[in-house]
């Protein structure tokens, strides 16, 4: 099983849709949570970190569930820049050999059309 | 701004040549850095954990003598690929830890290097 599961879609939506996104992690050690943004052939930006009590930043809504080992972004009134690929990622707990690092999702694709 | 930058952002080299990426740490000193792989339609695997002033830490399977990094510095990481085949052919991404908002750690990603080996 993948440390972090997403869908990879493609999920193919009209401006001004709502679109939501769904990640699963198997670490239930893990510590913190973050939604990053990569356009085609560029580097991964954060978008925005998971909290515990859910947050939200403009259009994009962040939600963690941790008895489920689930994250979610719910992206509102989409735009045509929205369309990238979202990485779900997810930091294990602090110490050890796991320090610092990172787990990426493997992405889901979503392209907003006229 | 740009927190990190990597140069070169492309490279095309022959098979059997070195190839020789920077990672640099603009806004801070950083003395962890981390070096990433991407091939197309696939996620980011972390290759290494590039630490100032000491050895690197590879991620298994991940040839250690293949892929030598230096970090010489708190604002200066370098891969180099050594003997490359066209199979190392990838994107080649950096990154830099963090604090967001100052109290929740993240990492800072650098634009990235797209090698050709052909």
């Amino acid at each position: 099983r993948k440390e972090v599961e997403q869908d990879p879609g493609p999920f193919n939506v009209p401006e001004g849709a709502t679109v939501a996104f769904n990640c699963t992690y198997s670490n239930s050690a893990s510590q913190s949570f973050f939604w990053y943004r990569q356009d085609c052939r560029k580097e991964p930006k954060l978008l925005m970190s998971v909290y515990s009590s859910g947050n939200e930043d403009g259009r994009f809504t962040a939600q963690l569930n941790r008895a489920s080992q689930y994250i979610s972004l719910l992206i509102r009134d989409s735009k045509l820049s929205d369309s990238a690929t979202y990485l779900c990622v997810v930091k294990p707990s602090a110490g050890g050999t796991s320090y610092g690092k990172l787990t990426f999702g493997q992405g889901t694709i979503l392209t907003v059309h006229p | 701004g740009a927190v990190v930058s990597q140069h070169p952002s492309r490279v095309i080299c022959k098979s059997g040549t070195s190839v020789k990426i920077e990672c640099r740490s603009l806004d801070f000193q950083a003395t962890t850095m981390f070096w990433y792989r991407q091939f197309p339609k696939q996620s980011l695997m972390l290759m290494a954990t590039s630490n100032e002033g000491s050895k690197a830490t590879y991620e298994q399977g991940v040839e250690k003598d293949k892929f030598l990094i230096n970090h010489a510095s708190l604002t200066l990481s370098t891969l180099t690929v050594t003997s490359a085949h066209p199979e190392d052919s990838s994107f080649y991404i950096c990154s830099v830890r963090g604090l967001l908002a100052g109290t929740q750690e993240t990492q800072y990603f650098g634009p990235g290097t797209r090698l050709l080996v052909l």
